[in-house]
């Protein structure tokens, strides 16, 4: 079945980098592009960015854009999500997404990563 | 930026009770809109896509409406595991996809 399954929760020190992986299976990895979203603890879901597996074209959130990268290795079907300079408000679920479309027009996240918890504290 | 903005933030509710949950975007989405489930320790599924589109496996008392800047998602007769936080998101802005800040349904 299709899945995207994560990397395991990390602690990371303020100003530190962090580097999540987000495996897929189950699918033709290139045929769908992987968005991250991120939720802190308690708090709504936040667009962080979009990455092409066709052609790696990505798009940030502005607030993000010069902090995180995001990159994807066709051979193993995995994305990457890293994040610099860490700050205690990054501390989040960090999720990966297939976006799905019919068509190329609508779209859709399905399936999510299961979360991968990143807690930045000195 | 397209803004999304969910109201009620909270709302109590009972088994069987119709319930209605509106989004509102700060500027025309036509019908690029959808909603996610989210309970507790779990990530986020999609109910509804492009507005009104039931994703597969999902139960019938769930539908979507609205076109526009004003959606609602529709719970004909809540089932006890219904109760969970509900986000729209919209798509028109490719591929920029804003949520609302989600409604936490809760058992009254």
């Amino acid at each position: 079945q299709v899945q995207l399954v994560q990397s395991g929760p990390e602690v990371k020190k303020p100003g530190a980098s962090v580097k999540v992986s987000c495996k897929a299976s189950g699918y033709n990895f290139t045929r769908y592009a992987v968005s991250w979203v991120r939720q802190a603890p308690g708090r709504g879901l936040e667009w962080m960015g979009w990455i092409s597996t066709y052609n790696g074209d990505t798009k940030y959130v502005q607030k993000l854009q010069d902090r995180v990268t995001l990159t994807t290795d066709t051979p193993t079907s995995t994305a990457y999500m890293e994040l610099r300079s860490l700050r205690s408000d990054d501390t989040a679920v960090y999720y990966c997404a297939r976006v799905d479309t019919t068509w190329g027009v609508y779209i859709w996240f399905d399936p999510w990563g299961q979360g991968t918890l990143i807690t930045v504290s000195s | 930026d397209i803004q999304m903005t969910q109201s009620p933030s909270s709302l109590s509710a009972s088994v069987g009770d119709r319930v209605t949950i509106t989004c509102r975007a700060s500027q025309s989405i036509t019908s690029y809109l959808n909603w996610y489930q989210q309970k507790p320790g779990e990530a986020p599924k999609v109910l509804i896509y492009a507005t009104s589109s039931l994703q597969s496996g999902v139960p019938s008392r769930f539908s979507g409406s609205g076109s526009g800047t004003d959606f609602t998602l529709t719970i004909s007769s809540l089932q006890p595991e219904d109760f969970a936080t509900y986000y729209c998101q919209q798509s028109y802005s490719t591929p920029m996809y804003t949520f609302g800040q989600g409604t936490k349904l809760e058992i009254k």
